[in-house]
């Protein structure tokens, strides 16, 4: 959507390999949303963020880690990525009391 | 926690039929808000209609209505005059009005004959 956008929009990494993914906004909003999509699951929420350093975990969180250090900038990381992490990721962002607005996504295969 | 449980993995309509895709959610908490999104093959993330739970009239856009039963925990889609464009994956998704946290649905794949 218009105002975020997540790089890469595609990876394929080792296992074992440490990941990160970028996700960047440029309208101020205070939240936002790391989540995976797979077959059958639907959209599951990984990490969300509250504010500059505030964040917090969501149903799926094992094996990765966010940070949020500027506004604009909400990075996920699979410390050591393994085949189990193989999906389809999108980043959110939203205001309070309205709907969340969605990054392109970004396929990410682990071998 | 909350909870969003989509019942129905696929569904299908004729083009200018009406169809209804269901959505139920758990909580405990009495604000918060209930979102439809819709994903066609682009993958793109699109809001198809919101709903505050404080409000007792169901949201309306266009042909895309909702039945919202707050008693019943009930949040249903209904698409009227369906075209050819609806095909997609619809997801049902809460926002808690206590934490933001934003949590989805399975989701119900909607495919539409001519």
């Amino acid at each position: 959507d218009a105002g975020i956008t997540q790089s890469p929009r595609h990876k394929v990494t080792e296992t074992g390999t440490p990941v990160t993914l970028r996700c960047h906004q440029t309208e101020n909003h205070r939240y936002m949303y790391w989540y995976r999509q797979d077959p059958g699951h639907g959209l599951r929420l990984i990490h969300y963020s509250y504010g500059v350093k505030d964040t917090d975990k969501g149903e799926v969180s094992d094996g990765y880690s966010v940070s949020r250090s500027k506004t604009e900038d909400f990075l996920l990381t699979l410390e050591s990525a393994t085949s189990s992490q193989t999906s389809v990721y999108f980043c959110a962002m939203g205001e309070r009391n309205t709907e969340a607005f969605f990054g392109q996504g970004t396929r990410l295969t682990v071998v | 926690a909350q909870t969003v449980t989509q019942s129905q993995p696929e569904m299908s309509v004729q083009e200018a039929e009406t169809v209804t895709l269901s959505c139920t959610y758990d909580t405990s908490e009495s604000d918060y808000y209930l979102f439809w999104y819709k994903q066609p093959p682009s993958r793109q993330m699109i809001l198809v209609i919101r709903q505050e739970a404080y409000k007792q009239q169901n949201a309306t856009e266009n042909r895309f209505s909702v039945n919202f039963q707050k008693a019943a925990k009930s949040f249903s889609l209904k698409i009227s005059d369906s075209q050819l464009g609806d095909a997609a994956m619809y997801f049902c998704a809460y926002r808690s009005d206590n934490t933001d946290k934003l949590i989805f649905g399975t989701g119900t794949r909607l495919q539409v004959f001519p």
